[in-house]
This record gives structure tokens, sequence and C-alpha cells, in this order.
């Protein structure tokens, strides 16, 4: 089975500044795509930034980038200029095999402080 | 110009009193899906719908089932409501595409009593 592993719960960072959050996955498709969801307090879910696994160049959407490892099953997302807005959960999400389903981390908290 | 809707945006039911979730979405997309998420945690997929093939997950509890009468709108029954189903319940759409890319609705806060 899938499996995504977020290994920090939170995080905090001071507004303006810069902060990762790790993602790794194990999938046994070769060809597939890697997302980052955002899900501020009681509002809606939304894609923050998705990656296609046979592209070799790192997603960037704004202030949103990430570092994909392919051969480590690593999917980082790096938010830069961090802004109060971003405060909200993160999941990082990949495909299960074959029914179009995700599988979804844990979350991580991120909390931008003024 | 929402996409992913879903009403209501609260309910609350009291234990054991059936309750029914509805969704729509205007993006004409052939699969939905029902999660279960609880507090500061990731959603837990219910069952989803490839048109109108329905795919229940393992773990789903038999007092939770669902409908999808047409492409537009699938619902959401829970026949008697324990303490433990209070939690928020997304729907969510995606193309029978390669990437898989689910798009959410607001979600319904349903609070048990």
């Amino acid at each position: 089975a899938q499996t995504v592993t977020q290994s920090q719960p939170e995080m905090s960072v001071q507004e303006a500044e810069t902060v990762t959050l790790s993602c790794t996955y194990d999938t046994s498709e070769s060809n597939y795509y890697l997302f980052w969801y955002k899900q501020p307090p009681s509002r809606q879910m939304i894609l923050v930034i998705r990656q296609e696994a046979y592209k070799q160049q790192n997603a960037t959407e704004n202030r949103f980038s990430v570092n994909f490892q392919k051969a480590a099953k690593s999917f980082s997302l790096k938010i830069s200029d961090s802004q109060l807005g971003d405060t909200a959960m993160y999941f990082c999400a990949c495909p299960q095999s074959n029914d179009y389903k995700l599988s979804f981390g844990a979350g991580t908290t991120v909390t931008v402080r003024a | 110009d929402a996409m992913v809707i879903q009403n209501p945006r609260y309910q609350v039911t009291q234990f054991g009193k059936p309750v029914t979730l509805s969704c729509s979405q205007t993006l004409n997309h052939n699969v939905m899906y029902w999660y279960q998420q609880k507090s500061s945690q990731a959603p837990k997929l219910l069952f989803h719908y490839y048109d109108k093939d329905f795919n229940n997950e393992a773990d789903t509890p038999d007092n939770f089932q669902s409908r999808r009468p047409n492409t537009s709108f699938c619902f959401l029954d829970i026949r008697s409501p324990g303490l433990g189903d209070a939690a928020m319940y997304l729907c969510a759409t995606s193309r029978d595409t390669e990437s898989y890319e689910q798009y959410f609705g607001p979600g319904t806060r349903l609070t048990v009593t």
C-alpha cells in the first residue's frame, strides 16, 4: 500500500521568512503526480502545488516551490516570504495505484507569526 | 463560480437519527469521493464513485451509505449516527486522468448530540 509520511506535526515561522515542510512517500507507480494541499482553519482544502514525477524540474507557484527527489521518494514544500494567510494545515498526497485515490500524509500545521 | 458545493455546511443531528449530507459539482468530473476528517487529522476516505461504479473502503462502517443518482450529485447517508461520527465530511471530485488531482468542497461539519 502506498504510504505518505510527514514527519513534522507542527512548524512555526516568522512572517516574511522561509519554512520547509518535508514529505516522503512510497509508490510502485513509475509515472505519477504528487500534490501539496493547504487547509486553512475552518476553510476549504485547496491545491497549493503539484509535481509530475517524470519532470526533473521542480514545480513552482509564486512563493511555493518543491524539492522533488524521485530516487529518494522525497517531496518537500518550501514557502518563501511567509504571510499570515499561509497559516494552515498542509497535506502531502500521492496517488494510490490504478483506482483514482490519493494517500494523504498526517499533515503539518504551519503557524505564521506576525 | 463554486465548483464543488456541499450542503448543509453545518448539520446537527441526534444520536441514532438518520442524516443525509449532499454534494454537487459543476466540473462534470467522473469521480466523486466522500472523506471523513476529524480535528487536525488527515482526511479518511470512506468511498468513491467512478461514474456509477461504487467503491467502498474496507474499513468504512456499514452505518455509512452513499448514492450517486447522476454525474453532478452525490449523497452521504449515515443511518444511525453515533457520537464518534461527529466530524467534518468532505466531498471531492476528480477527472479520470493520470494526475488524480482532487477538487474539494468546503465540507459539512456534523455534530451529534
